[in-house]
């Protein structure tokens, strides 16, 4: 199937972990992106990757990290996590103008205990 | 900044009937506009895509209009189905950014 496919779907950890969300497309897009959809259902956008570049980088703490090993893969990283990063994060891909394609992933909910 | 709004928040509705949902944006040059349906635990699928240069996009028994001028798009679902229960989400971006900007979204329920 192609598709944007993002793990784990389900992620509980504690205060203070570091967690990764892996994200994967084989849409053969070139750009991906790391979106954040809190409690009130807003979805803003976090980074977004072109052939494994960093092209936005919204003001996001230190503390999240992607990291885009090839276009096809981007990841996601969080040291220290506080109970406010609890959100569903996800991923989504196109074709490098904006709106072509864009296609989610399902989305990781992460819940900070 | 771009600033995203949606109305009504929710919406039920008995099946069968039309409707229309509301996007409304506060910057006026976007590049395109898109609309999106959200399931529960899911993620988005996107239903349309408007260019700027567009007035209107047609799938189905859906019906997106844009009207850049004025800030504003439109929705419309024809002969609704409980099956088109589900969120659905109004996003724009702009020139030369690669990134949307979204609504909170309508929470529609279509009730047999």
């Amino acid at each position: 199937d192609t598709a944007v496919s993002q793990t784990p779907k389900y992620l509980v950890t504690q205060m203070g972990n570091d967690k990764s969300i892996k994200c994967e497309q084989n849409l053969g897009h070139d750009t991906m992106y790391w979106y954040k959809q809190d409690s009130k259902k807003f979805l803003k956008i976090m980074f977004s990757y072109n052939n494994k570049e960093l092209i936005i980088n919204e003001t996001v703490p230190n503390r999240f990290s992607p990291k885009s090993p090839d276009k096809a893969h981007l990841n996601l990283h969080i040291n220290s996590l506080e109970l406010g990063d609890s959100a569903v994060y996800f991923c989504a891909s196109s074709l490098r103008v904006a709106g072509y394609g864009y296609t989610f992933g399902s989305g990781t909910r992460l819940t900070v205990v | 900044k771009q600033e995203v709004t949606q109305i009504p928040a929710a919406l039920s509705v008995p099946e069968g009937e039309n409707l229309v949902l509301n996007c409304s944006f506060t910057d006026s040059a976007i590049y395109n506009l898109q609309w999106f349906r959200q399931d529960p635990g899911k993620g988005l699928t996107s239903l349309l895509l408007i260019q700027s240069s567009q007035r209107e996009q047609t799938s189905g028994r859906l019906n997106a209009s844009l009207d850049k001028s004025s800030g504003r798009s439109t929705l419309y679902i024809a002969a609704s189905q409980p099956g088109d229960s589900a969120t659905y989400l109004c996003a724009v971006s702009l020139y030369n950014f690669n990134k949307f900007y979204f609504g909170s979204g309508t929470k529609l329920n279509v009730k047999p």
